[in-house]
């Protein structure tokens, strides 16, 4: 069974870091591109951050940008998402997204999330 | 940035008809665009992929259509598993990849 199962959530305090990681199985992760989308509380979809089957491509969204590491370690068949300087606009719902074969953001496989909340 | 624009906000459809949704890229996307349901408490679920094509396990009764800026996602005759939220999502060429706001599609 194709499954992602995300981690590293939690409560942190604005300025704070935390560390999110994507545990895939059931798929060669390393032939796919992946993704990180969040979903902020009551709110819509947001693409955060894309990095491609070799690490060879990395892109974010501007929100993000100089603040979240995009990170993979196909060996350990691992996605990772370092977050910095966070703020309580990054409170949402983190989901790691398989890209469909040769695609790289049409998504077609989503773990169930992990929450993260940036308050005092 | 492309920017998608879904309607309406939200439907009130009565199970066993027609719901149709839209979506609208503020540039032309080609036919780069999918089609989500979302569920309270659950990830998002593609459907719809290259505007028209069914994704793996999706039933007939939910057929896309469009290309360039105008789309639409249409479920036959509603089911109950199917009031749910509808995000359209493109995939062009260049970050970001954006979603509409999404279409809320509940019980009348």
């Amino acid at each position: 069974e194709v499954q992602l199962v995300e981690s590293g959530g939690g409560l942190v305090k604005p300025g704070g870091s935390l560390r999110l990681s994507c545990a895939a199985s059931g798929f060669t992760f390393s032939s796919y591109n992946m993704n990180w989308v969040r979903q902020a509380p009551g709110k819509g979809l947001e693409w955060v951050s894309s990095i491609s089957s070799s690490s060879s491509y990395i892109y974010y969204a501007d929100s993000v940008k100089g603040r979240f590491t995009i990170s993979r370690d196909n060996a350990k068949n691992s996605l990772y998402l370092q977050m910095n300087s966070l703020r309580a606009e990054d409170t949402a719902v983190y989901y790691c997204a398989r890209a469909a074969a040769r695609t790289l953001t049409l998504m077609d496989v989503w773990g169930q999330g992990t929450t993260v909340t940036v308050s005092s | 940035e492309i920017v998608m624009t879904q309607s309406p906000a939200t439907l009130s459809v009565s199970p066993g008809e027609r719901a149709t949704l839209s979506c609208r890229a503020s540039q032309s996307i080609s036919s780069n665009l999918a089609w989500y349901q979302q569920k309270p408490g659950q990830a998002p679920r593609l459907l719809i992929y290259g505007a028209s094509t069914r994704a793996t396990g999706i039933p007939a009764r939910f057929s896309g259509s469009g290309s360039g800026t105008e789309f639409t996602l249409t479920i036959s005759s509603l089911q109950s598993e199917d009031f749910a939220v509808y995000y359209c999502h493109q995939y062009n060429n260049w970050p970001p990849w954006t979603f509409g706001q999404g279409t809320k599609v509940e019980i009348k």
